[in-house]
């Protein structure tokens, strides 16, 4: 079964510190990549994904990606982070089941607390 | 911007009682899905549905759970006898597609918080 795993659970930082929020999933062939967010006492809310070409992606609100196929990681990165992008973010693949359809699998979130 | 929209933000029940989780996925999506997610714990697949049947489901989604789309625009979670463990935050989502990739992309909804006493 596919696996995401997000290693560190809490980062804190410092405003306008940059931040690196990592993942690694489990190989497998033909893999979606996706980062959500969730602010607080609020839904999931889609930030970059990967599906194909350029292996480094960019995302809303200055976030970006870079897709490693050789290291199966996946790690969003902001050079430069706000109080406004305290938030859970998690990680996410899709990949194909047995039935030939792909369903979404989630990391277990990292927790991303910036402090003034 | 279209979105998915859940209805109610939060529902409380008892222990035992029957809880319907509305949501409305974006109008030209075809596939719908439903995940929960535990306090503090990882999202969780429960089920996707397309083309008025289940498409996958997960160990999660028990007899106790059940998924309709009733009309053109509803896409409904029914827990037939709520339990304590059931209370988590739920998601519907939805999709274009399934396997092409541009339209694969899953949109979620804000979540209904499910508190079960």
């Amino acid at each position: 079964a596919q696996s995401v795993t997000q290693l560190d659970s809490q980062v804190p930082v410092f405003e306008e510190a940059p931040v690196e929020l990592r993942c690694n999933y489990s190989s497998s062939v033909s893999v979606y990549l996706f980062w959500y967010v969730q602010y607080p006492n609020q839904g999931l809310q889609l930030l970059l994904k990967y599906l194909s070409g350029s292996t480094l992606v960019k995302g809303i609100n200055g976030f970006e990606a870079e897709f490693n196929k050789s290291q199966t990681s996946f790690h969003l990165r902001k050079p430069s982070v706000h109080i406004s992008d305290t938030a859970e973010y998690f990680c996410a693949v899709s990949v194909v089941m047995d039935t030939g359809r792909r369903a979404l699998t989630f990391g277990s979130g990292t927790r991303l607390q910036v402090q003034p | 911007e279209p979105e998915v929209t859940q209805t109610p933000s939060h529902q409380v029940t008892q222990m035992g009682q029957e809880v319907i989780l509305r949501c409305v996925p974006i109008s030209n999506h075809l596939y719908f899905y439903w995940y929960r997610q535990i306090l503090g714990q990882k999202v969780e697949f429960l089920v996707s549905f397309y083309n008025n049947e289940i498409s996958e489901k997960s160990e999660i989604f028990d007899d106790q759970f059940s998924v309709e789309r009733p009309d053109g625009s509803n896409f409904t979670l029914k827990i037939r006898s709520t339990k304590l463990e059931d209370s988590a935050m739920y998601f519907c989502a939805s999709s274009e597609s399934l396997d092409r990739p541009a339209k694969n992309i899953q949109y979620f909804g804000a979540g209904t918080r499910l508190s079960v006493l």
